[in-house]
């Protein structure tokens, strides 16, 4: 059964550094988004996108943040300055044309920031 | 502030009992809603959609909805002690964006 994947797992920085965190979605699937949950929070949602082109995004997603679909496969979050506050476990996410909002998430990005 | 609130449990249920989730939300805009299941240190899984008034069942899950009351709910019929785990409800009225609660603890004991 075809999954999204993310990688790395688990990435340690050191704040104002620049981290990529990145998710293959599944294929077919057109409709793409970055969520992210504080440990012992609400999953909060960052971004969402389709068409090579940000739908919707949140406060969340500031300056800082930006998103790419660098080729066919690839959809990548960039942070550009880390602070230790964006330390959390992101999540991308797809959906099918026609999915109604029927996301499937991938495993994890676990970002620590010191 | 549109909010999905859950109550945060936990709830605990004996094996093979009936476990009840709950679920209200602000947005009388969100038409599409959501229960994903979350083990500890894990990504979402999404168990159930359900769009339009009523009940959806699907094995031991039923998600109902009510729009007029802007409450959601799962029913976990049989619970199993594999079922112990975080339940998200979600909504989503725009673009996609899903609002998730702070989810429900279970614990299904045998």
């Amino acid at each position: 059964e075809p999954e999204v994947t993310q990688t790395p797992s688990h990435q340690v920085t050191q704040m104002g550094q620049e981290v990529i965190l990145r998710c293959v979605p599944i294929s077919n699937h057109l409709y793409f988004y970055w969520y992210r949950q504080i440990l012992g929070q609400k999953v909060e949602f960052l971004v969402s996108f389709y068409n090579n082109e940000i739908s919707e995004k949140s406060e969340i997603f500031d300056d800082q943040f930006s998103v790419e679909r660098p080729d066919g496969s690839n959809f990548t979050l960039k942070i550009r300055s880390t602070k230790l506050e964006d330390s959390a476990m992101y999540f991308c996410a797809s959906e099918p044309a026609g999915g109604r909002e029927t996301q499937y998430f991938g495993p994890g990005t676990r970002l620590l920031v010191l | 502030q549109k909010e999905v609130e859950q109550n945060s449990g936990p709830l605990s249920v004996p094996e093979g009992a009936i476990a009840s989730l709950n679920c209200t939300y602000s947005d009388r805009g969100s038409q599409s809603f959501f229960w994903y299941r979350q083990y500890s240190g894990k990504s979402p899984e999404l168990i159930m959609s359900i769009y339009s008034n009523g009940d959806k069942e699907d094995g031991r899950f039923t998600a109902q909805l009510n729009k007029a009351s802007q409450y959601v709910s799962l029913l976990i019929r049989d619970s199993q002690p594999s079922d112990s785990a975080t339940y998200l409800c979600a909504g989503s009225a725009s673009y996609g964006k899903l609002t998730f609660g702070q989810g429900t603890i279970l614990t299904v004991h045998p």
